[in-house]
């Protein structure tokens, strides 16, 4: 596709429930970071890809945040058992690889509200 | 831990000259990034500096001084639509590119 496609774009979830959020990177690129934004706040590291595997879980919040990424394109985003606090933008963003000088390009975000 | 510090907001003219100033404490320091994020909007990439020194592009600057774990972006001939928040980011050694990013600054310019 022609850019970063991320879906739903917006998410109102009761806390207590599980949530997916899906991201679709630009076609061609191996590398795949998902960002988290509050209200106002910068960019919080989630985690990121190379192809398919995740070297690097560091930013997950709990055990209850977890990512896959299939055919090294789609990835998904779970939060299990909502908690107020999750509620913030999901960014996710492409690079053709995982380089020191390679440009991430984000998606427009899900902003997830948990009541 | 690994910080950036940036301030908050600034308000400029349209027309004028500012600077954005970025300080970081981050180990594994590889080289620093700068994004614009217009309100709602994705963060866009503006320019990466991975040496000492000054990048050009176009009416935008950015440069990096690693002796003074210090970087600043520089926007000359404001227009009205530069009002958008800056983040710098710090990009990470040996850590596939992941970008530790600062809290951002909100850049207000009036007519």
């Amino acid at each position: 596709g022609a850019g970063v496609s991320q879906s739903p774009s917006n998410k109102v979830t009761e806390k207590g429930k599980d949530v997916e959020l899906r991201c679709d990177p630009i076609s061609g690129h191996t590398a795949l970071y998902w960002y988290r934004q509050s209200l106002g706040q910068g960019l919080e590291f989630l985690i990121y890809f190379q192809g398919n595997s995740a070297p690097d879980k560091s930013g997950l919040p709990s055990d209850r945040f977890s990512a896959e990424r299939t055919g090294g394109s789609v990835s998904t985003l779970t939060i299990q058992r909502t908690q107020q606090e999750d509620s913030a933008v999901y960014l996710c963003a492409s690079s053709l690889e995982a380089g020191y000088n390679s440009p991430l390009h984000f998606g427009n975000g899900t902003r997830l509200t948990v009541t | 831990g690994q910080s950036l510090e940036q301030p908050s907001e600034v308000t400029a003219v349209e027309g004028a000259i500012v600077q954005i100033n970025c300080t970081y404490q981050t180990s594994g320091f590889y080289g620093l990034s700068w994004y614009q994020q217009h309100d709602g909007g994705a963060p866009t990439f503006l320019s990466y500096n991975g040496l000492d020194g000054l990048e050009e592009t176009g009416r935008f600057s950015s440069f990096l001084s690693r002796s003074d774990s210090y970087g600043y972006l520089l926007l000359q001939e404001l227009q009205m639509k530069d009002s958008a928040s800056y983040f710098c980011a710090a990009v990470i050694y040996n850590q596939g590119g992941k970008l530790i990013f600062g809290q951002g600054t909100e850049l207000s310019v009036k007519p």
